[in-house]
């Protein structure tokens, strides 16, 4: 069976440091992968989407970068935190297009202090 | 462009009532639609989708939801609602045009016992 997994839970940093959250697919080839963001009272965001390795949609301009090194590996990245970047950020994965849905992390909740 | 409006942000109902959560959509072609739950802290779980054929979906936990083509809506009602219900319910649309699937902004669940 499919299982996703999404590191770390939680995680507080100081402005300005770096951002590495990964996100890992296990029982399955060449998923779309997905990055969402949620902020309180503001719904999922859809931050990146790749379709495949080295295929990285942006979907909103700002701090953040994804990279898709393997097939199955997805990194959500910043070189600078801004308080701006605490939220909850959810992985998600789907294949045809998201005919079925998506399948969604656990989450990391990001506080950027 | 594909879109989502959840119009009630909150909607309280008391244990045992029946419910329904109102989404509509705005897509240029046959949508791909969903239900999600969200438990606080947690990731989206699937309720049900909705892609082709019989417009009255059934799902998990007792859920169902129907496709109005006509109405661009997708509700979804359970007929009795239990404590363990509340939570926030997001609605989405996609399809086989796009690689992405869009969430309206959820709304919140309340239960009174």
């Amino acid at each position: 069976s499919q299982t996703i997994h999404q590191w770390p839970a939680t995680l507080v940093q100081p402005v300005g440091s770096p951002l590495s959250l990964e996100c890992t697919v296990e029982g399955t080839s060449n998923p779309n992968l997905y990055w969402y963001r949620q902020a309180a009272g503001r719904g999922l965001q859809l931050l990146f989407y790749s379709v495949g390795i080295g295929q990285i949609s942006s979907e909103v301009p700002q701090n953040l970068s994804a990279s898709r090194p393997q097939d199955r590996q997805f990194i959500l990245s910043s070189k600078k935190l801004l308080l701006s970047d605490s939220g909850f950020y959810l992985c998600a994965w789907s294949l045809d297009r998201g005919r079925y849905g998506y399948t969604f992390g656990s989450g990391t909740r990001l506080t950027v202090v | 462009a594909q879109s989502v409006t959840q119009p009630d942000i909150h909607i309280t109902v008391s244990e045992g009532a029946s419910l329904e959560l109102r989404c509509n959509y705005s897509y240029g072609a046959t949508p791909y639609l969903f239900w999600y739950v969200q438990s606080p802290g947690q990731g989206l779980q699937l309720l049900l989708k909705y892609f082709s054929g019989d417009t009255l979906v059934q799902g998990i936990k007792g859920f169902e939801a129907e496709f109005k083509r006509s109405q661009s809506s997708f509700n979804l009602r359970k007929p009795s609602v239990h404590w363990s219900d509340a939570a926030e319910y997001f609605c989405a649309v996609g399809g086989n045009r796009d690689d992405k699937i869009i969430f309206g902004k959820g709304t919140r669940l309340h239960i009174l016992p």
